[in-house]
Formats: C-alpha cells, structure tokens, sequence
C-alpha cells in the first residue's frame, strides 16, 4: 500500500540555521499539507498546498516558513532561520479527494 | 476558528472491555470527523471517519457516532485487544481539503 514518505526522521540544528525537511506524497495525490506536533500538544496545522500554491496557512506559519514542490514528487517545508520554539515533530500528508488524508512518519526537529 | 476538546486524555481498559473516547467541536459548519491511530514512533494512522450526514459508522470493533445538535463525536471500541493501545485523535475539518482541528488525544492502554 503507498505511504507517505518523510526524510530525514530527525534532524538536530542550531538555532538561527535553515532546515528543509522533505516529504514525498503519495503518488496520485493532490493536496499536501504540513502539520507539526510540540512535545505533549496537539496536532497543529501549518499550511496546505494544492495546484503548485498555498491553499491555507496558519497564524503559526509565518515569513519564516515556506513550502515548495520542487519537482513531480517532492514537497517540502523550509524554515529560515529556527527557533527554540521550532521544535517539534514535522508532519506532512497528502489527499487525493479532499478529505481523507494520509500521513507521513514524521520528522523530529530539535533546535538548540 | 474551530475548536476541539477529546476527552479522556489517559484511559486504560481491561482486555475485552469496551472504550469510549470522545471529542466535542465548536464549529457547526464542521463536516468531516476522522479518527486517527497514533502508536509510539510511528505514523497517525486514519482508523475510521465520519462525514455530517450520516450519524454513526462502524467498522468491526470500531465505531463512530455524530450528534450534530450537540457537537459532538465519539469513537467507541468494542472487544478491546492489547494490540489497540495507542494513543488516539479526533479531529474535525469545515471544509473539503481544508485544515484538520486536532484534539489533544487520548493514550489508550489495553491491560492483558
């Protein structure tokens, strides 16, 4: 059964250092969207993408953060320059009919 | 935006016993209300859904129930097995393709 794809699992970085973590839908899918995970809280959404632009973003999802996808297969989710407060745990998810979406592992991001 | 409350957040069963998360929604305009698995380190898993016309739904052990009027929505598992410890979401979306309103969860653990 396709799954959605994430790498890497975990990343650690400095704060003030830019991060790309990548995702690779399901292949007939979409609409992709970011959602990540602070230690102990609930999911939050980031932003969803559909038609090469973004469809929805949240308050979190400020200038520091953007999405792209770069080729047929890859989207991924860029912060600038980390924070602290990045920390967290990274999900992507893909959808082929607007509402059943399918989750990735996840990326662990850990910003010191 | 929408707001979404689960409750219990920590519910341990016996095996065989039934278990009955519930979540309650803010948004009437919600119409889509998927229930994910989480177990440790892995991925959330989509185990049912259910969309504003259809009051219940079930699936083998799982089940769903909607009450539109009241806003709320409770995943029910029947026949508890060690193997559906996890921890459990709700969630809720108002419109196709658009952001999922994650609730906090709920860490079942299914005692032998």
């Amino acid at each position: 059964e396709p799954e959605v794809t994430q790498t890497p699992s975990h990343q650690v970085t400095q704060m003030g250092q830019e991060v790309i973590l990548r995702c690779v839908p399901i292949s007939n899918h979409l609409y992709f969207y970011w959602y990540r995970q602070i230690l102990g809280q609930k999911v939050e959404f980031l932003v969803s993408f559909y038609n090469n632009e973004i469809s929805e973003k949240s308050e979190i999802f400020d200038d520091q953060f953007s999405v792209e996808r770069p080729d047929g297969s890859n989207f991924t989710l860029k912060i600038r320059s980390t924070k602290l407060e990045d920390s967290a745990m990274y999900f992507c998810a893909s959808s082929a009919d607007l509402e059943t979406q399918y989750f990735g592992p996840g990326t662990r991001l850990l910003v010191l | 935006g929408e707001n979404v409350e689960q409750h219990p957040s920590t519910l341990s069963v016996q095996e065989g016993d039934s278990a009955v998360i519930k979540c309650t929604y803010s948004d009437s305009a919600s119409n889509y209300f998927p229930w994910y698995k989480q177990e440790l380190g892995k991925r959330p898993q989509l185990i049912i859904d259910i969309r504003s016309n259809v009051g219940e739904k079930k699936d083998q052990r799982i089940a769903v129930t909607l009450n539109k009027t009241a806003k709320h929505f409770s995943l029910h598992i029947t026949e508890t097995q060690p193997e559906d410890s996890a921890v459990y979401f709700c969630a809720a979306s108002i419109q196709a393709g658009n952001q999922f309103y994650f609730g906090t969860g709920t860490s079942l653990t299914v005692i032998p």
